[in-house]
């Protein structure tokens, strides 16, 4: 059974700060994906990593993927407070389907 | 633009109505689509993998008879949830897959009194 784990699951951070969130997973899978959630709102889709060594970058964020170590990482850079929300990393599973992690809440504060 | 469609965005029922929610792929044909369910600060649960054509493939401890899953054409798949109760009171959101990507409708947000 395909398992994701994120963590942190809480994270208040203050602007300018960097900070990594990582997403571990339990199974071989093709693809990882990085969304971002407002309060009430759907996802709104950040990176699709397709393979191992993958790195994209968005802004002040950044996302990895090392398929051997079954890992992801979302980094921050210069955090601010536009960046406040919930983000979710999710594993692609054979069905097609995405299996989510428990997402970590994102608060920057002045 | 969006390119998953999901109705209504909010819906209030009383206990005890069936309730319908309708996701279209806008852009393109699907033929799968994904219905997810998301309680307040909490994750993604798949509920259920609809199929065009044939029935859909529930997660375990999701109850076919009570979320009822139609998906008539490549473009639009129907979840029912019937005979509401509080406890079905959650956001619920669609999504399909185009390419690489997956889409993922506006959500849902069902509150049954």
């Amino acid at each position: 059974e395909l398992k994701v784990e994120q963590n942190p699951l809480f994270l208040s951070m203050q602007e300018g700060k960097n900070y990594t969130i990582y997403c571990n997973y339990s199974t071989t899978s093709d693809r990882l994906y990085w969304y971002r959630q407002d309060p009430g709102k759907s996802l709104e889709s950040l990176f699709v990593l397709l393979s191992n060594g993958a790195v994209k970058q968005e802004g002040r964020l950044m996302a990895s993927l090392d398929t051997k170590a079954r890992l992801s990482t979302l980094h921050i850079t210069a955090a601010v407070h536009d960046l406040s929300a919930t983000y979710f990393c999710a594993v692609l599973r054979w069905a097609g389907n995405l299996i989510f992690g428990k997402g970590t809440k994102l608060s920057v504060k002045p | 633009g969006a390119v998953v469609s999901q109705h209504p965005s909010r819906v209030i029922c009383k206990s005890g109505t069936s309730v319908k929610i309708e996701c279209r792929s806008l852009d393109f044909q699907a033929t799968t689509m994904f219905w997810y369910r998301q309680f307040p600060k909490q994750s993604l649960m798949l509920m259920a993998t609809s199929n065009e054509g044939s029935k859909a493939t529930y997660e375990q401890g999701v109850e076919k008879d009570k979320f009822l899953i139609n998906h008539a054409s490549l473009t639009l798949s129907t979840l029912t949830v019937t005979s509401a109760h509080p406890e079905d009171s959650s956001f619920y959101i669609c999504s399909a897959r185009g390419s690489e990507k997956l889409f993922f409708g506006s959500g849902t947000q069902l509150s049954v009194l």
